[in-house]
């Protein structure tokens, strides 16, 4: 059973504070993503890494950054919290790129910055 | 530049029905669409794709068409049942997008017994 794990399900933080999230992947996928989803606007990529060590910005990457050392492993980074980035935050991964490859998504991280 | 709509009212309708779900895009034609399924606090789940030169595809109790002249999808859930209730995500591939694909917002389904 394929499987994309992340680290928390829940996260509180406060602001200012360095925030790590982890997702990890099992399926040898090459390509892995990072969104937030908020009521309304829907899944909104902040970025996308495609190998080990490359990453590609989505199109809110502001105050985020990544990191990908293993390609089994990805993970986003929040630089300084702030309360804006208050949200859902799911990972997923794909054989490749584009509408004729599903993604397989993680449970998602539930992160409150107050 | 491209975009997806879905109803963002939540559809309620009655266990045994029929539940039909749209996803309008414009701008653009993708070649291939897909639609997910996601429960309250969990990531959302694929559960068809469908290309451009088919014109509808099922799987079990799922049905769903692409209208590439209407820019239209229609995602049907037959004989419904209250364990269908969940919020359904359409997706497309989009040139506009790093990951070569856009999100819709997703329609809240609720099937009453």
């Amino acid at each position: 059973d394929v499987k994309v794990t992340q680290s928390s399900r829940y996260l509180v933080k406060r602001t200012g504070e360095k925030v790590f999230l982890e997702c990890v992947q099992d399926m040898d996928h090459e390509n892995m993503f990072w969104y937030r989803q908020d009521p309304g606007l829907g899944l909104r990529l902040i970025y996308f890494s495609y190998d080990v060590k490359m990453k590609e910005k989505g199109d809110i990457p502001e105050g985020y950054s990544v990191s990908r050392e293993k390609k089994e492993r990805f993970s986003l980074i929040l630089e300084s919290a702030s309360t804006n980035q208050t949200s859902m935050y799911l990972c997923a991964s794909s054989l490749n790129v584009g509408g004729a490859y599903e993604q397989y998504f993680g449970p998602g991280t539930r992160l409150t910055v107050t | 530049s491209q975009k997806i709509e879905q109803n963002s009212e939540a559809l309620n309708i009655q266990e045994g029905k029929t539940a039909t779900l749209t996803c309008n895009y414009t701008n653009y034609s993708p070649a291939y669409l897909q639609w997910y399924r996601q429960d309250p606090g969990r990531g959302p789940v694929f559960l068809l794709l469908i290309r451009e030169n088919e014109k509808e595809k099922r799987k079990e109790r799922l049905k769903v068409t692409f209208d590439t002249t209407l820019k239209q999808s229609l995602f049907h859930i037959t004989a419904s049942q209250p364990a269908d209730s969940a919020t359904y995500l359409c997706a497309l591939d989009a040139y506009s997008s790093a990951s070569k694909i856009i999100f819709g917002s997703g329609t809240r389904l609720s099937i009453r017994p």
